[in-house]
């Protein structure tokens, strides 16, 4: 069963330190993976995907995700986090074909920037 | 935390067709949203589903094409109207619920294929 685990709900740094967002996936098969961010009150942006290209995706805004195959992971960092930054992340599997459901979004981790 | 039902899972449809899509939400919510993913892009807005009058939609959408209601706040539907091969896509609902803590919650999608 494909599943998609965001290990913290929440996440609070400083600002201009190292952002890590933690993302767990489940599939059987080799999954597109996605980062969105959700600023409130506006829609859903997408970060950056990866589709079985390169294991290192960049993305905007300074963020990356490294895609392990071994480890089932899809960590989102950034080196030098911005108050900007301060929002709420979704990790999500695109899951054609399959049973559960099409898209399978994690729970969130809000990020908080202090300054 | 709210649960979001969405129907159908996946459908195959012909040319020229509407399909209504549903989303039934748990527990009532604030605000309601319809997205899109056509093959290899990212998550579009469609429109905001708003309880009791007509939808607010983003540039490039209308309402004649995508026909939403929002009749009470735990139910919404999105129509897609005469559809055509472009229509193909995956079809997401989302909704905030806000119990003293503004959450997004995520349908799993429906997969559309117009032949």
């Amino acid at each position: 069963a494909q599943s998609v685990t965001q290990l913290d709900s929440h996440v609070s740094v400083s600002e201009g330190t190292p952002v890590l967002l933690r993302c767990n996936y489940s599939s059987s098969y080799s999954p597109s993976l996605f980062w969105y961010v959700q600023h409130p009150n506006k829609g859903l942006q997408l970060l950056l995907k990866y589709t079985s290209a390169a294991t290192l995706v960049k993305g905007i805004n300074g963020f990356e995700a490294e895609f392990k195959k071994s480890e089932t992971s899809f960590h989102l960092t950034k080196p030098s986090a911005h108050m900007s930054d301060a929002a709420e992340y979704f990790c999500v599997v695109e899951n054609y074909g399959g049973s559960q459901g099409n898209l399978i979004f994690g729970k969130g981790t809000k990020l908080s920037v202090k300054p | 935390s709210a649960v979001i039902s969405q129907k159908p899972s996946r459908d195959i449809c012909q040319r020229g067709t509407s399909l209504t899509i549903q989303c039934q939400v748990d527990s009532q919510v604030t605000m309601m949203f319809w997205y899109r993913q056509q093959p290899g892009q990212s998550l579009t807005l469609i429109a905001t589903a708003n309880q009791g009058s007509e939808a607010t939609y983003e540039s490039g959408f209308v309402i004649d094409k995508f026909p939403i209601s929002r009749p009470n706040l735990t139910f919404s539907t999105l129509t897609v109207s005469n559809m055509s091969p472009e229509d193909s896509s995956i079809y997401l609902c989302s909704a905030w619920s806000g119990q003293g803590g503004e959450k997004l919650f995520f349908g799993s999608g429906t997969q559309l294929s117009v032949l």
